[in-house]
């Protein structure tokens, strides 16, 4: 059954340092997403990406966040200088042909800011 | 924008039992209504879903069924067991691109 991958699943990094997120959505998917989970709280919404650019973003997905999908297969988060309060799992997603419908996770990258 | 609840936040069920799930939303063109299951270590899973224009839907032990009158849906488990032991979210959404999330249901069963 395809997957969604996520790398590292792990992620320890300085505050300050930048850090990219990375990720293998489905193939013929046409819908892409970051979502985080702070430890035992709600999912939470960052930003939904189509046909090459951000379709929404949330207030939390703010100038020290970007996303790509550099080539057909590959999706990114980047997060430039972190802070303490992004300590966090990172869920990547993605959906076939409906915007928000169906929605796939990976297993997540859980990111640690010192 | 959508405010969404869900009730319990925790659940305790013995084995064989039924659990239910609530979950409330806001916003009145939301027209999506699925349900996600989260494992220890693992990322949400969709189990099932339903659309605004079906009232009920079923897929062997879980069920999920709509009122959109009162603007609420709910998961229905029966003969639970101890795999059914998860978090699990509602996430209504109007088609727009942006989801959100209940708070979650902890899901305890007693074997």
């Amino acid at each position: 059954e395809p997957e969604v991958t996520q790398t590292p699943s792990h992620q320890v990094t300085q505050m300050g340092q930048e850090v990219i997120l990375r990720c293998v959505p489905i193939s013929n998917h046409l819908y892409f997403y970051w979502y985080r989970q702070i430890l035992g709280q709600k999912v939470e919404f960052l930003v939904s990406f189509y046909n090459n650019e951000i379709s929404e973003k949330s207030e939390i997905f703010d100038d020290q966040f970007s996303v790509e999908r550099p080539d057909g297969s590959n999706f990114t988060l980047k997060i430039r200088s972190t802070k303490l309060e992004d300590s966090a799992m990172y869920f990547c997603a993605s959906s076939p042909d409906r915007r928000n419908e169906k929605l796939f996770f990976g297993s997540g990258t859980q990111l640690s800011v010192l | 924008g959508e405010n969404v609840e869900q009730h319990p936040s925790t659940l305790s069920v013995q084995e064989g039992d039924s659990a239910v799930i609530k979950c409330t939303y806001s916003d009145s063109a939301s027209n999506y209504f699925p349900w996600y299951k989260q494992e220890l270590g693992k990322g949400p899973q969709l189990i099932i879903d339903i659309r605004s224009n079906v009232g009920e839907k079923k897929d062997q032990r879980i069920a999920v069924t709509l009122n959109k009158t009162a603007k609420h849906f709910s998961l229905h488990i029966t003969e639970t067991q101890p795999e059914d032991s998860a978090v699990y979210f509602c996430a209504p959404n109007t088609g727009g691109f942006k989801t959100i999330f209940g708070a979650g249901t902890r899901l305890f069963v007693k074997a």
